[in-house]
């Protein structure tokens, strides 16, 4: 089946550094890759929609600048974190599909970040 | 705007009982409707996709239902097993978009 695979799976940083997530798809085409944000006892909030060598496209309320999302190759979507603050501290989530999104979406495992 | 309701939010069941998650959608005007399953401080991994033109789909011990006219979904699991513990997370795409909009999950407990 499909893979998707988030680097690093947990990070701690010191607040005002920049923090970049990798999101990977391993033996499929993403041609779009989503980004969500997950806290606790809380549903999945879609921040943006990424579609490769295109700008990405947040979601109302999502800073663009704040959350930098990079997709440039079919494989590959980057989400930088840039001076990040205690409250951006959350689980973020990938997901990838050959199709648009409107099918099946391949889901990373997540990665845990804690801003000090 | 389109809004996913998960009931209940938690439940807790013995082994080998068969149980019925609820899915409820404000716009019935989707796409199609996934249930997913998430493990503790895990990614999502899909269980099933029904299309808004199916009535349900089948794998192996789960079943889900969908009536779209009337915005609701079940999940139904058979024969519960304690692996079955997890977050069980309902979402749609509606058909105008292309991301899925999620519930807040139900987190199932099943005792061995």
């Amino acid at each position: 089946g499909a893979v998707v695979s988030q680097h690093p799976s947990r990070v701690i940083c010191k607040s005002g550094t920049s923090v970049k997530i990798e999101c990977r798809s391993l033996d499929f085409q993403a041609t779009t890759m989503f980004w969500y944000r997950q806290f606790p006892k809380k549903s999945l909030m879609l921040m943006a929609t990424s579609n490769e060598g295109s700008k990405a496209t947040y979601e109302q309320g999502v800073e663009k600048d704040k959350f930098l999302i990079n997709h440039a190759s079919l494989t590959l979507s980057t989400l930088t974190v840039t001076s990040a603050h205690p409250e951006d501290s959350s689980f973020y989530i990938c997901s990838a599909s050959s199709q648009g999104g409107r099918e099946t979406q391949y889901f990373g495992p997540g990665t845990r970040l804690l801003v000090l | 705007k389109q809004e996913v309701t998960q009931i209940p939010a938690a439940l807790s069941v013995p082994e080998g009982e068969n149980l019925v998650l609820n899915c409820s959608f404000t716009d019935s005007a989707i796409y199609n409707l996934q249930w997913f399953r998430q493990d503790p401080g895990k990614g999502l991994t899909s269980l099933l996709l029904i299309q808004s033109s199916q009535r349900e789909q089948t794998s192996g011990r789960l079943n889900a239902s969908l009536d779209k006219s009337s915005g609701r979904s079940t999940l139904y699991i058979a024969a519960s097993q304690p692996g079955d513990s997890a977050t069980y997370l309902c979402a749609v795409v509606n058909q105008a978009g292309t991301a899925l909009i999620f519930g807040k999950g139900t987190t199932l407990s099943v005792s061995s």
